[in-house]
């Protein structure tokens, strides 16, 4: 069974930081495209950024650029983002997903919520 | 940027027949994936490729597109299919979501 099971969200001061992890099983990880995406409360889905395969290619939302980075550990099945000089509206349910053969969203974690506030 | 626009809301009578619409510029050029998200949960992917059923998902989901809109049609609705749908395509390497519709089962 394919699962994508989340970590590392919590709250945080505006301009800190924080790292999020996926960790992948059921699948052949290394073989995927991989995506973070973001639920502001209240609001609806926003893609955020995605990685290929290798981790040499990457795409961001503009609103996150410079400030947050995505990676992979292929050895470890993992993917993670890193988020830095958060703002408020950066507050959201943070959800990892994998790309499908037809870059189709088909598999998400459960969720990391991240919260920005003094 | 690239826009997707869906209604904020949809209602269905028990049984019935209900379409969601996704508009976009030339969205004939871009495949369209369907996403259902109940309250408190991930969202769950329901068709792709416009079209396409994945597998576990009931055949009274379809996916189509018409002119310039891409339709999501549930047929004979129950009351579990309540939830907020979201359109999605690819534009240029990024992710665009429409804006969601909250779909009510009367």
């Amino acid at each position: 069974e394919m699962q994508l099971v989340q970590s590392g969200g919590g709250l945080v001061q505006p301009g800190g930081s924080l790292r999020l992890s996926c960790v992948a099983s059921g699948f052949t990880f290394s073989g995927f495209w991989m995506n973070w995406l973001r639920q502001a409360p209240g609001k609806g889905l926003e893609w955020v950024a995605n990685i290929n395969q290798d981790g040499n290619e990457t795409h961001y939302v503009d609103s996150v650029k410079g400030r947050f980075t995505i990676s992979r550990d292929n050895a470890k099945d993992s993917l993670y983002l890193q988020l830095n000089i958060l703002r408020a509206e950066d507050t959201a349910l943070y959800y990892c997903a994998k790309t499908g053969h037809y870059w189709d969203l088909d598999y998400w974690g459960q969720g990391s919520l991240v919260t920005v506030s003094s | 940027s690239y826009e997707l626009t869906q209604p904020l809301s949809v209602s269905v009578a028990l049984g019935q027949t209900t379409t969601i619409t996704c508009g976009g510029d030339n969205i004939g050029s871009h495949s369209v994936q369907w996403f259902q998200q109940k309250p408190g949960q991930a969202p769950v992917l329901v068709i792709y490729r416009d079209s396409v059923r994945p597998s576990g998902v009931p055949e009274r989901f379809s996916g189509s597109k018409s002119g310039g809109t891409a339709i999501l049609t549930i047929s004979r609705a129950q009351a579990g299919d309540e939830a907020d749908y979201y359109c999605q395509v690819w534009d240029s390497g990024s992710g665009v979501f429409g804006g969601g519709t909250e779909l009510t089962v009367l």
